[in-house]
């Protein structure tokens, strides 16, 4: 079964860091580029990161660049999203996805983890 | 503020169409043929039903299609049942400092 599960959520205090994983089975990882989506409580769907198949391309949205970043372990299947200086906006559902097209980075997404939940509070 | 504005709500009953539209600019929607649309039931995660504008992934219904027309991109769902009701979100790849934006989002209420 293809599937992606997203773990590292939790409560955290602002200005502090979190690191979340995003661990891949049943396809060949390091085919497809893979990103990160998140949701706030209520609120629609919000870019975050993405990363191509072979780390070489990287992309980040505004609102984290310089605070988050996006790594991968193609030998280990997973992918990771270090998050710095957090803000109680970050607070949000993380999704990780997986990228539709091989060795492409579309930004189609076709296969989404069940999320990972951040709350940034004090 | 989203860079893709959709309308908040559309409606219909089983059996009609009804079309989700996606407005962007000439730096998103009107220069790539990168847009996808998503439907997200209540509390789960979301589901891809179009890509590059009118690609439809293997499993999707055919009930389902995308079109674009300028800085307009349009998602039409035909033949309504219940299960269709959900929010619907719209993406695109743009050329500013953030290269993928959603729209606000749509929530289709089957009557």
């Amino acid at each position: 079964e293809v599937q992606l599960v997203e773990s590292g959520g939790g409560l955290v205090q602002p200005g502090r860091s979190l690191r979340l994983s995003c661990a891949a089975s049943g396809f060949t990882f390091d085919d497809y580029a893979i990103h990160w989506v998140r949701q706030a409580p209520g609120k629609g769907l919000e870019w975050v990161s993405g990363i191509s198949w072979n780390s070489g391309v990287i992309n980040y949205a505004d609102s984290v660049k310089g605070r988050f970043t996006i790594s991968r372990d193609n030998a280990k299947n997973s992918l990771y999203l270090q998050m710095n200086s957090l803000r109680a906006e970050d607070t949000a559902l993380y999704y990780c996805a997986k990228d539709i097209s091989s060795y492409g980075y579309v930004g189609a997404f076709d296969i989404w983890g069940q999320g990972t939940m951040v709350t940034v509070s004090s | 503020q989203s860079a893709l504005t959709q309308p908040p709500s559309v409606s219909g009953s089983p059996g009609q169409s009804v079309t989700i539209s996606c407005t962007g600019t000439s730096s998103d929607v009107g220069s790539y043929n990168r847009v996808s649309w998503y439907q997200q039931p209540p509390g789960t995660a979301p589901k891809l039903m179009i890509y590059e504008v009118s690609n439809r992934p293997s499993g999707v219904p055919d009930r389902f299609s995308g079109s674009k027309s300028g800085n307009t991109a349009s998602l039409t769902i035909s033949g309504l049942q219940a299960e269709d009701e959900a929010d619907y979100f719209c993406i695109s790849y743009t050329s500013s400092s953030t290269p993928w934006v959603f729209g606000g989002g749509t929530k289709l209420t089957v009557l």
